[in-house]
This record gives structure tokens, sequence and C-alpha cells, in this order.
């Protein structure tokens, strides 16, 4: 089966631009996770949807982030205006129902953005 | 509030020894799950091994087994005949029944392997 599709891989802006990341799960995954990966450290969740609803975004710095998954299945995670810290790898994964155990997360590739 | 601590920011061994990762972590929950994922350079995070807390049987998958202290809610990762493309960032991860059941990662381990 095809894996968790992500882009772009790599993304370069300036502070205070915009940028936005796209996401596309599994097939037939409904929950999608965004996480944000700080260099050394693990991810973070950012924001978990089940569906098109959100389940959790108690993590997601919601002045500057908002995510958005239409229909269910693509998700965009956008940044706007960014800020040197959100330099980071950002992951997608998807899984088949929502979070527990016995059906674990599927990751993708991530995007890794640089903030000059 | 759940916590995972990796102890080891780096460890090293020679190509078909064996090497253990540690892990502890704290969590209120009775029902709950750790893994152990792999990560190398080129970034996607892969699954290695997963762990039941209501089974006290340690998980094993070929190479890669745990030793899983639930009293001690210490999860270690033991990699066999260790192999160059196990070199990687080891994150150990709890989920638990409380809330969103929000996957939380240590810091990971950068394990290399050399020849």
């Amino acid at each position: 089966e095809a894996g968790v599709a992500q882009s772009p891989r790599y993304k370069i802006i300036e502070k205070r631009q915009s940028v936005a990341f796209w996401c596309n799960p599994i097939s037939g995954h409904a929950t999608l996770y965004w996480y944000q990966q700080i260099l050394g450290q693990g991810p973070k969740l950012l924001i978990q949807f089940q569906n098109n609803g959100v389940v959790d975004d108690s993590q997601l710095p919601k002045d500057r982030f908002s995510a958005e998954r239409l229909k269910g299945v693509d998700s965009t995670l956008k940044i706007q205006p960014a800020k040197l810290e959100d330099s980071a790898v950002y992951l997608c994964a998807s899984s088949l129902v929502g979070g527990v155990g016995n059906q674990p997360q599927h990751f993708g590739d991530g995007t890794r953005l640089s903030i000059l | 509030a759940q916590t995972v601590t990796q102890s080891q920011p780096e460890m090293s061994v020679q190509e078909a020894e064996t090497v253990t990762l540690s892990c502890t972590y704290d969590t209120s929950e009775n029902n709950y799950y750790l893994f152990w994922y792999k990560q190398p350079p080129s970034r996607q995070m892969i699954l290695v091994i997963r762990q039941e807390a209501y089974k006290q049987q340690n998980a094993t998958e070929n190479r890669f087994s745990v030793n899983f202290q639930k009293a001690a809610k210490s999860f270690s990762l033991k990699i066999s005949d260790s192999q160059l493309g196990d070199t990687a960032m080891y994150f150990c991860a709890l989920i638990s029944g409380a809330g969103s059941y929000q996957l939380t990662f240590g810091k990971g381990t950068k394990l290399s392997v050399i020849p």
C-alpha cells in the first residue's frame, strides 16, 4: 500500500513569511496527525483529526498555526507569520482509528522547514 | 500528564553485537501501549516494536526485543546481531487511554553501528 505522502520535502523562508505543508494519508485512514520535530527532540503533536473534525489541538500555537482537513482526506498545515523558532521538521502521520495502541501511526517523510 | 525519558543521547555498537537502549516512562493510566520507533536520516519514522501494558510477555520482532518492567516503568529495546542498517535515531513512545490518546515521544537515542 502507498504510504503517507508529504510535500514539499524542504522549504526555506524568511521570518514573518507564510508557508503551507500538504499531507495525503494512507487510503482509508480516518485519523491524521501533524507533529513538529525540533532538532534533537522527539516529535510533538500539534493537531489530531478524526475524519474532518479536530480531536486535539491543545499544543497548536493558534495565533500563527492553522490546519484543515477538508473532506476527511488530505490535510494542510499553515504557518503565518513564521518565527525563527518554527524551524523544524513537520511530520504527518495517519492511523485507521484514533490513536489506540493496536492501530499504530504511520509516518510520512516530513517537511524540513528552515526560517532565515 | 504522561512522560517518556531516554537517558542515552548516543550509543554505538559493533556490527553483529548486541545493544540495549533504555527508556523509562510515567503515566497514571492502566491501559497504555509502548512503542519503539526508528528514524533513519531519511526522516521517516518506522515502527520497530510495540508492547501492550496488560501483556506480561515481552514483545519480539526478529532481531528486536523489549524488556518491559511494568512496576519499574521501564521499557528497554534490545537489538541482536546489529546491522549497519540499524544506524538511526531510536525513539521510545507511549500512548495511553487519556483524552485524545496522544502519542508522547522521548528525546531519542542516536545509535551508530560500527563495521
